[in-house]
């Protein structure tokens, strides 16, 4: 069965760079997004973006100039890099895969992304000085 | 952005009845192309990350006990509980996947009276 985990620091300083990897555990790599989400009492649950196993990236436009999501297919990881930060991203942060179907439309195959149904169990970032 | 708008902030039901909770998109989410909608349903306890429960709008993820159902097209769906067990307290979440960025609802609390 799949697993996630997130690893990373708990406490980040102002203005600096969060490094958050996610590791994933007994599964394919392929054919799914691999998401960042994060969760504040203030936000509630907020989408980041997502990485493709080919490297395909999509963010938020709400973190789209300070974020960056990548993926080492060798070791089974996919990575956060958030810059800039302040105390409004202090938060607790999953990473969750996205499960895909292909599905045909008239004379299109198209793959269509539809659902979080892995998530780790997340790790919490606190942005103080 | 979609905004996802759910309702009630906090549902109060009694062991073994129904609950239901309400979940409005601002744009339809549904694919005309394939005749679905990409509305999602998660359930989220204290302590714990948010588990999928509906995709689609309407089918049950694999595990799902058969009493959480999901309804509804275009704009405005629900999440159903049908004989609430003391199990199912929890913070309930709408998502949509149809459009970039994803967004979720605020959530809607559901506790026994």
């Amino acid at each position: 069965q799949v697993q996630l985990r997130e690893s990373g620091p708990g406490l980040v300083k102002p203005s600096a760079t969060l490094s958050l990897s996610c590791s994933v555990s007994y599964g394919s790599f392929n054919t799914y997004y691999w998401t960042w989400i994060r969760q504040s009492p203030g936000k509630g649950l907020e989408w980041i973006g997502y990485v493709s196993d080919t490297g395909k990236t999509d963010y938020n436009p709400s973190f789209k100039s300070r974020v960056t999501v990548s993926i080492d297919t060798s070791k089974k990881q996919f990575s956060l890099r958030l810059r800039y930060l302040t105390a409004a991203d202090t938060a607790v942060y999953y990473c969750a895969r996205e499960r895909r179907e292909g599905l045909w439309s008239g004379d299109f195959f198209t793959y269509y992304y539809y659902a979080l149904d892995v998530w780790g169990q997340g790790t919490t970032v606190i942005v103080s000085s | 952005d979609i905004v996802m708008t759910q309702s009630p902030d906090s549902l109060a039901v009694s062991l073994g009845e129904r609950a239901t909770i309400n979940c409005k998109s601002s744009q339809s989410v549904l694919y005309d192309s394939i005749g679905k909608n990409s509305l999602s349903w998660y359930q989220q306890k204290p302590g714990q990350p948010p588990n999928l429960l509906i995709y689609w709008a309407s089918t049950r993820e694999t595990g799902v006990p058969e009493r959480f159902s999901g309804s509804g097209s275009g704009t405005d769906f629900t999440l159903t509980i049908s004989g609430v067990q003391a199990e199912d307290v929890a913070v309930y979440y709408c998502q949509q996947s149809y459009d970039i960025p994803y967004t979720f609802g605020r959530g809607t609390n559901l506790e026994i009276k």
